[in-house]
């Protein structure tokens, strides 16, 4: 049963436009949400995260929007750059707990 | 500064061989864990060691076992391998087990089994 789902494996967008991944989560304990960027042949990277208490964090060109009532997460990233193409990984944990729950992953690809 | 360093990088075992997947950390972390990667699943938890001297089970620790050899090094084991056990593995570590703080990734291991 996925705890965290990201439903859209791929997405393309043009290079300088705004890129948004969505992840949406089913556990209402889970109260720590973060980003993870992968590139092949390398581990996941933290990216940027937030906590329940808040409903936007942004760092540099990335921002986390965080609906609770939606259980809903999304990645906004402006503008949009080539090196930014990779695998995005949305996380979930309730922050009592041990274990980090990951979505299945969205391609992004920034076309130049 | 090396981060989480992951040995093998690549590992093709015949059904049944055993090996053990080697992982170290130079963050002083005190927890440390075991994730693999299937097409289609994300990252699922195998085991993970909140401090040294602690390992627990994951999501999917069966067909596995580790061991927290130290504050830095978490090695996981496969006693019997099995087809199903191909797959990518990710050994991660973060400060505390618990609160608000991201996990730090290796660059995983690619196990094949035959």
């Amino acid at each position: 049963d996925q705890q965290v789902k990201q439903n859209s494996p791929s997405l393309s967008v043009q290079e300088g436009r705004i890129s948004i991944l969505n992840c949406d989560y089913t556990n209402s304990m889970f109260d720590y949400f973060l980003w993870y960027k992968k590139y092949p042949a390398e581990g996941p990277t933290f990216l940027i995260s937030i906590s329940s208490i808040k409903d936007k964090n942004e760092d540099g060109r990335f921002t986390v929007f965080l609906n609770k009532s939606a259980k809903h997460l999304s990645l906004h990233i402006v503008p949009s750059q080539p090196g930014d193409s990779a695998v995005y990984f949305c996380a979930a944990k309730d922050s009592g707990a041990n274990n980090l729950f990951f979505g299945t992953g969205t391609r992004l690809t920034v076309i130049p | 500064n090396a981060g989480v360093t992951q040995t093998p990088k690549f590992q093709v075992l015949k059904t049944g061989q055993s090996m053990t997947l080697q992982c170290a950390q130079d963050m002083n972390h005190n927890s440390m864990y075991w994730y693999r990667q299937d097409p289609g699943m994300g990252l699922r938890l195998i085991y993970y060691s909140a401090s040294e001297g602690t390992t627990d089970k994951g999501e999917v620790p069966n067909g596995y076992n580790v061991s927290r050899l130290n504050k830095r090094e978490f090695s996981l084991r496969l006693e019997s391998a099995a087809p199903s056990q191909t797959s990518v593995y990710f050994c991660a570590s973060k400060s505390t087990p618990g609160g608000y703080s991201p996990l730090h990734f290796g660059n995983g291991t690619r196990l094949t089994v035959t």
